[in-house]
């Protein structure tokens, strides 16, 4: 099973900083990433795949980077609706597994 | 409207069964790959189960083989999920979500299940 680990586990920023969210793959999963966004009571909203593509209707200041082991997601000037739990998942192997998430918190 | 409803959730005592239903509308069921994934109290997210559009490809998380069956009718455009020996751990809410280019980019709301004496 590939494990991934999201860091920090907590991000304290305030709106209009640059958020930068890591996550590291235990194995090799290619381009085989994307990132999750979710707020409190709500499902899960797909951000990025393929480690760089921006899902439909996503806003610019979202985007991914990496490839391999190490993946980014950064937020160039935080939104207050940005705030919230980011998770990164791979799809490169069965199972399909996610990082264990990350808050971004306002400051 | 592009929507995915689950329900059939509910409180089930240990060793039980319960069955989670997901309709979908607004596109072409049969197209899609879907999977369950699920979220406990205050945890992160576990991918349980998927089918792809023909129900020839399926896969379980090893946590959930042999207990759960994850099948689907393009007839009726649902997706569904049957649960056996229920284990407290198996609480959780339960997601339904399309596949779009390998990626779950659509979600339902969620149905919450509770396994408790």
């Amino acid at each position: 099973e590939i494990v991934l680990t999201q860091s920090p586990a907590t991000l304290s920023l305030s709106p209009g900083e640059r958020a930068t969210l890591s996550c590291r793959a235990s194995q090799s999963v290619s381009s085989y990433l994307a990132w999750f966004q979710q707020k409190p009571g709500q499902a899960p909203r797909l951000l990025i795949y393929d480690a760089s593509n921006r899902a439909t209707g996503i806003p610019a200041r979202f985007s991914g980077s990496g490839s391999g082991t190490d993946f980014t997601l950064t937020i160039s000037s935080l939104e207050p609706e940005d705030f919230a739990v980011y998770y990164c998942q791979q799809r490169s192997n069965w199972p399909r597994t996610f990082g264990q998430g990350a808050k971004l918190e306002i400051k | 409207e592009v929507q995915l409803v689950e329900s059939g959730g509910g409180l089930v005592q240990p060793g039980g069964s319960l069955g989670l239903s997901c309709a979908v509308t607004g596109f072409t069921f049969s197209s899609f790959s879907m999977s369950w994934v699920r979220q406990a109290p205050g945890k992160g997210l576990e991918c349980v189960a998927y089918i792809n559009g023909g129900s020839i490809t399926i896969y379980y998380a090893d946590s959930v083989k042999g207990r759960f069956t994850i099948s689907r009718d393009n007839a009726k455009n649902s997706l569904y999920l049957q649960m056996n020996s229920l284990r407290d751990e198996d609480t959780a809410v339960y997601y339904c979500a399309r596949h779009r280019a390998g990626w779950p980019d659509l979600w339902g709301q969620g149905t919450l299940v509770t396994v408790s004496s």
